[in-house]
C-alpha cells in the first residue's frame, strides 16, 4: 500500500518564477492538505482540498493556489516566487471520517 | 483550532520511558489530541490520537487528563531512533472543516545512549 508521494523531491527556482508541486494521496484517502515548513519551524497550513474544492485556507497570499483532480491527487502552485518561499512543502492526506493525516516526504523548494 | 504548549526540548536515556507533556487548555469538546513526530527533513509521522480516553498503540501511549486540558505522550522504551521533534496538535475531526492542523514548534526529544 503506497503512502503519500510527492514530486519532485528538490527544486531550485529564481525569484519571480512559478512552480508546481504534486502530491498523490495514500490509497483510500480523499482529502489533501498542503503545508509549508520553514527551517526550524513547525509546518504551517496552506490549504485543504476535498471533492476537488478548496475547503479551508491558512494565512497565505493568493500567489499560492491549488487543485485537486478526480483521482484525489493534488497540485500546489506558487506564482511570483519570493526568497521567503524557500521551504519544505508537505502534502498530507486523510479520510474525513478517519482523520489521521499521513504526510508525504515533502518537496524542498529553494528560491534564489 | 486550540493552541498547544510544549517544552522546547527534552532528553531521555535509551531504554527508559520518554514522557512528553502538552498543554491545551483551550481545547473544545469536539477537538481531538493528535501527536506526530518529525525526524530531520522528513515528513511528520502520525503517532497516536485521542478524544478523552487514554489510548495505546504499537508506538506509544497517550494519557489525556480528565479535564482534557493537557496530555502526555509516552514512549515506553525509547531508542536512539526516537530522537525527533514531537508535535502535539488539537483539531476537529470527521467533518468538512477537519484536516487543518496547527503546528507549534514542538518538543525536540534527544535519546541518549
Amino acid at each position: 500500500d503506497a503512502g503519500v508521494t510527492q514530486s519532485p523531491t528538490h527544486l531550485i527556482k529564481t525569484r519571480g518564477q512559478q512552480v508546481t508541486l504534486r502530491c498523490s494521496p495514500k490509497s483510500g484517502h480523499d482529502t489533501v492538505s498542503w503545508y509549508q515548513q520553514a527551517l526550524g519551524q513547525g509546518p504551517q497550513f496552506i490549504f485543504q482540498y476535498y471533492e476537488e474544492e478548496e475547503r479551508q485556507r491558512g494565512n497565505f497570499p493568493d500567489r499560492f493556489s491549488g487543485h485537486q483532480f478526480p483521482n484525489y491527487s493534488s497540485e500546489l502552485n506558487v506564482n511570483a516566487l519570493l526568497l521567503g518561499d524557500s521551504a519544505l512543502y508537505l502534502c498530507a492526506s486523510s479520510r474525513l471520517a478517519y482523520n489521521e493525516q499521513f504526510f508525504g516526504p515533502g518537496t524542498r523548494l529553494t528560491v534564489l | 483550532d486550540a493552541k498547544t504548549t510544549q517544552p522546547p526540548s527534552m532528553d531521555c536515556a535509551e531504554g527508559r520511558a520518554a514522557n512528553l507533556p502538552c498543554n491545551h487548555s483551550t481545547i473544545s469538546g469536539n477537538e481531538y489530541v493528535y501527536w506526530y513526530r518529525q525526524i530531520h527533513s522528513q515528513g511528520p509521522q502520525y503517532i497516536i490520537h485521542g478524544l478523552k480516553n487514554n489510548e495505546t498503540n504499537e508506538m506509544a501511549s497517550l494519557i489525556i487528563t480528565e479535564d482534557r486540558k493537557s496530555s502526555t505522550l509516552i514512549l515506553p522504551h525509547a531508542t536512539l531512533r526516537d530522537t525527533a521533534v514531537y508535535y502535539c496538535i488539537v483539531r476537529v475531526a470527521g467533518n468538512t472543516n477537519a484536516g487543518k492542523s496547527t503546528f507549534g514548534d514542538g518538543t525536540t526529544l534527544t535519546v541518549k545512549p
